[in-house]
Parts: C-alpha cells; sequence; structure tokens
C-alpha cells in the first residue's frame, strides 16, 4: 500500500486567512487527486494533477504536484466559511491504474465567519 | 441525476447478525469500490472490482465479500457483524482512463452501520 500522508490533520483559521494543506509520500504517484467531503456526504472531485511540477488554479484555490511526483499541496486564499469540510488527497499506484486508490486520512478545515 | 446510489443509508445490527449494502451507478463505469470511512484513519478501501464478474481485495477485506453480477451494481456484504465493523461505508464508481475517462472517483453518500 502506497501512503499517503496529509498534514495538518486539523485546521481552524479565521474567514479570510490563507492556508497551506499538504499531502507527501515516499512512493512516486502517477498522478494526484484533491476531493472535498461535507458531513453527511461523499468525498467530491476538486483537481487532478497528473505532471510533476504541474499547478492548477480553481478560483482562491492553488494546487501543486511536486517535481518528483511524491508530494502536492493545496493552498487556500482568503478562506471563506464555504471552504469548511475535509480535504483528501488520493492516488493511484505508480503502474497509472485506478484500481487501487488510495487516499490520505485528510485535513479537516474550519473556516470561522 | 442518480450517479452513485447506496441502500440502506442506516442500519443498526447486533453481532453475529448479516447483511448487504447496495451499490448501483447509472454512469456505466467499469470500476467500483466500498470504502469504510473511520475517524483518524481516513477512507480505507475494502473490495474493488474493474468489471462484471470480477472482484479483488483492498486493505482491509477480512469479514467482508462482495459481488458484481450486473456492472451497474456492486454488493458488499457482512456474514456475522462485529463492533469492529461499526463505520460509515462508501461506495464508488469510475470510468478509468485507459476507457476514455478522467478517473474520477464518483462517491455515494455513505451508509453508516453501528454493530452493537
Amino acid at each position: 500500500t502506497q501512503l499517503l500522508e496529509q498534514s495538518p490533520q486539523f485546521l481552524s483559521i479565521q474567514e479570510g486567512e490563507n492556508l497551506t494543506v499538504y499531502c507527501n509520500s515516499s512512493s512516486v504517484f502517477s498522478s494526484l487527486q484533491w476531493y472535498r467531503q461535507e458531513p453527511g456526504e461523499g468525498p467530491v472531485l476538486l483537481v487532478t494533477v497528473v505532471t510533476g511540477g504541474e499547478v492548477k488554479k480553481l478560483k482562491r484555490l492553488t494546487f501543486q504536484f511536486g517535481d518528483a511526483r511524491k508530494d502536492s499541496s493545496l493552498h487556500i486564499t482568503a478562506a471563506q466559511p464555504g471552504d469548511t469540510g475535509l480535504y483528501l488527497c488520493a492516488g493511484p499506484p505508480n503502474s497509472g491504474g485506478y484500481q487501487k486508490v488510495t487516499f490520505g486520512i485528510g485535513t479537516k478545515l474550519q473556516v470561522i465567519p | 441525476n442518480a450517479g452513485v446510489t447506496q441502500t440502506p443509508k442506516f442500519r443498526v445490527l447486533k453481532t453475529g447478525q448479516s447483511m448487504t449494502l447496495l451499490c448501483a451507478q447509472d454512469m456505466n463505469h467499469e470500476y467500483m469500490y466500498w470504502y469504510r470511512q473511520d475517524p483518524g484513519m481516513g477512507l480505507r478501501l475494502i473490495h474493488y472490482s474493474v468489471g462484471e464478474g470480477t472482484t479483488a481485495k483492498g486493505e482491509v477485506p477480512d469479514g467482508y465479500n462482495v459481488s458484481r453480477l450486473k456492472k451497474q451494481n456492486f454488493l458488499l456484504g457482512l456474514e456475522s457483524a462485529a463492533p469492529s465493523q461499526t463505520s460509515v461505508y462508501f461506495c464508488a464508481s469510475t470510468k478509468p482512463r485507459l476507457a476514455g475517462g478522467t478517473g474520477e472517483l464518483f462517491f455515494g453518500e455513505g451508509s453508516r452501520l453501528t454493530v452493537l
């Protein structure tokens, strides 16, 4: 099993602050995905990063894939209460197949108005 | 749009009882998965299927069985429930990249199971 470690596990910030959460592994991933999960619901995909060094932006969210494809980060600018949720990184093994997709434990974000 | 539907959404069992969770998807996806989500443990893969009639073990398969008799359905069975199987179970499906998909996993809303 290829382990994905996420940090921090919990984060509580004020509205308007910036934050970064991290997803790290000792293994290489062919791609990494970021999902957001709200209470009582299943995770929903935010983005997939495929190329080492790739940066993708989704409004106030910026995702980066490490050059070595072993890590990724999610940066949120000017956080809003609507950003509250559990952020999960996930990836298939380096062989590229989506037969086994591994998830990190997640970062639980609370944005206080 | 239904997407991925799980039934039941809530269930309470006594130790030793059996039950089946049903997952149905209407997106014609080849791959389907069962995960369990526990506090501090994240989403852990129980079993998965890459097509009708095929299943394989994930990270935590013990105590569970699965079947995929039809492409759109993936069943998760507990033959003799134990308190350690108290969890929230999620089903997901995807169309793999090799079949022209993006690899995005589509999840159901979850099934909360309590074993007393």
